[in-house]
């Protein structure tokens, strides 16, 4: 079993709606979770990133951390088509190893 | 500021063929890092650096060799390529934040291709 589970997609959604995107893990020493998203023939770029769990809020993101479930999600209000891209989860430990560990990535198309 | 940069974007090599791939930062990051990104695997550690002179194994370093001779570079190096090395590489880099692990920031990746 992976560390960090996430659904491949492909995830197609019209444009306006609510997206969510979901990881699962199994390490219950993972303290801090991050959202990536990469558009074709790019690097990852950095969306989110929380330590805690609950709700985190950055414009038309949210990011929500369940440690107790060990489940993440990122939701995407009012999708657009510029949204469309590949959203990956990461986490890690808090200190000590610096070892990131990442899903595999969902593929988004919002269609206009 | 140009952020993570990586040379070069696409390479094609032979299998035993040895290369380098570069990777500079300019924002002073002491974390560095490799990951390769292959389809269905998602991205993959491969060795980091937490400063000058100090580099570890990631989760899959075989066949790759860093250093960390200055702040601003970190150079792959491939000894002896074979085909199941054929991949998209990144690299990343952070600062340290006092023991917290802090959100890293990415280069737009080498395409490698061993035949």
């Amino acid at each position: 079993q992976k560390e960090v589970e996430q659904d491949p997609g492909p995830l197609s959604v019209p444009e306006g709606a609510i997206v969510s995107l979901n990881c699962t893990y199994s390490n219950s020493a993972f303290q801090y979770f991050m959202w990536y998203r990469q558009y074709s023939r790019k690097g990852p770029e950095l969306l989110m990133y929380t330590y805690s769990s609950g709700n985190k809020e950055d414009g038309r993101f949210t990011a929500q951390v369940d440690k107790s479930s060990k489940y993440i999600s990122l939701f995407i209000r009012d999708s657009q088509p510029s949204d469309s891209a590949t959203y990956l989860c990461a986490m890690s430990e808090i200190s000590g190893t610096y070892k990131y560990i990442f899903g595999t990535g969902t593929r988004l198309k919002v269609l206009a | 500021n140009a952020g993570v940069t990586q040379t070069p974007k696409f390479q094609v090599l032979k299998t035993g063929q040895s290369m380098t791939l570069q990777c500079a930062q300019d924002m002073n990051h002491e974390y560095m890092s490799w990951y390769r990104q292959d389809p269905g695997m998602g991205l993959r550690l491969i060795h980091y650096s937490v400063g000058a002179g100090i580099t570890d194994q990631g989760e899959v370093p075989n066949g790759y060799n860093v250093s960390r001779s200055t702040t601003e570079d970190f150079p792959l190096r491939l000894l002896s390529a074979a085909p199941s090395q054929t991949s998209v590489y990144f690299c990343a880099s952070s600062y340290l934040g006092q023991g917290l692990n802090q959100p890293q920031h990415f280069g737009d990746g080498t395409r490698l291709s061993i035949l």
